[in-house]
């Protein structure tokens, strides 16, 4: 059974720190991963999707890495800003027995504090 | 584009009543569409998800159920609220092709 784990739980920085979060999954398995936002009350806004095939992928100050292998991801902040305060989750797209693409398994998320 | 709504944004039942909960996409063609669950301190819990018109899968047991009477429309229901219900409800999709997922904003249902 897949399961995804982010560590840390929370986190909190000063404004125009660097900082990594990281995400793993027990099952290489995978179709995608995907990190996402979630702001208090609010839905989930996808950041990046890094495809099986993929190592890395980069929006402006976002960087994620995918080492399938391992079964490990994660998301590089650059100068981190107050306006990323936010929950991000990560999550996989599991692979069926048999090839088929199968449902998003999440993880419970990193809540992130930057502070001014 | 394609967008995803999902409404209400807010929710208040008492316990037994009935509860119908609306998702539709636009500018996509037959989505695999979702409904998960989110309560306070927990993970997003996979309640259902949708391959195709009236095709739906429940991963959980529950006093939910869903349908897709049409390709871009999924509906969450309940005939019976029960306090444990309350949560946050999300809808989701993903194209034809199973790439990207994308989320609506979400509906706070309180039951009381």
């Amino acid at each position: 059974k897949q399961e995804v784990t982010q560590i840390p739980a929370a986190l909190s920085v000063p404004e125009g720190e660097n900082l990594v979060l990281n995400c793993s999954f027990t099952d290489s398995a995978i179709y995608n991963l995907q990190w996402f936002r979630q702001d208090p009350g609010k839905g989930l806004t996808s950041l990046l999707l890094i495809q099986s095939s993929q190592r890395e992928q980069t929006s402006g100050r976002l960087n994620a890495s995918l080492d399938k292998s391992s079964g490990r991801s994660t998301l590089y902040i650059a100068a981190s800003q107050p306006g990323d305060s936010a929950t991000y989750l990560c999550a996989v797209t599991h692979m069926n027995y048999g090839g088929s693409q199968g449902n998003l398994i999440f993880g419970k998320g990193t809540k992130l504090s930057v502070k001014p | 584009s394609q967008t995803i709504h999902q409404w209400p944004a807010t929710l208040v039942q008492p316990v037994g009543s009935p509860l119908s909960l609306e998702c539709t996409v636009e500018g996509t063609s037959n989505p695999n569409l979702y409904w998960y669950r989110q309560a306070a301190g927990r993970g997003l819990q996979l309640l259902f998800y949708s391959i195709g018109i009236d095709q739906i899968s429940s991963e959980v047991p529950q006093n939910l159920s869903a349908s897709r009477p049409q390709d871009r429309q999924f509906i969450l229901s309940s005939k019976k609220l029960l306090l444990s219900d309350s949560g946050f409800y999300l809808c989701a999709y993903t194209d034809n092709q199973n790439t990207e997922a994308f989320f609506g904003q979400g509906t706070r249902l309180t039951v009381v």
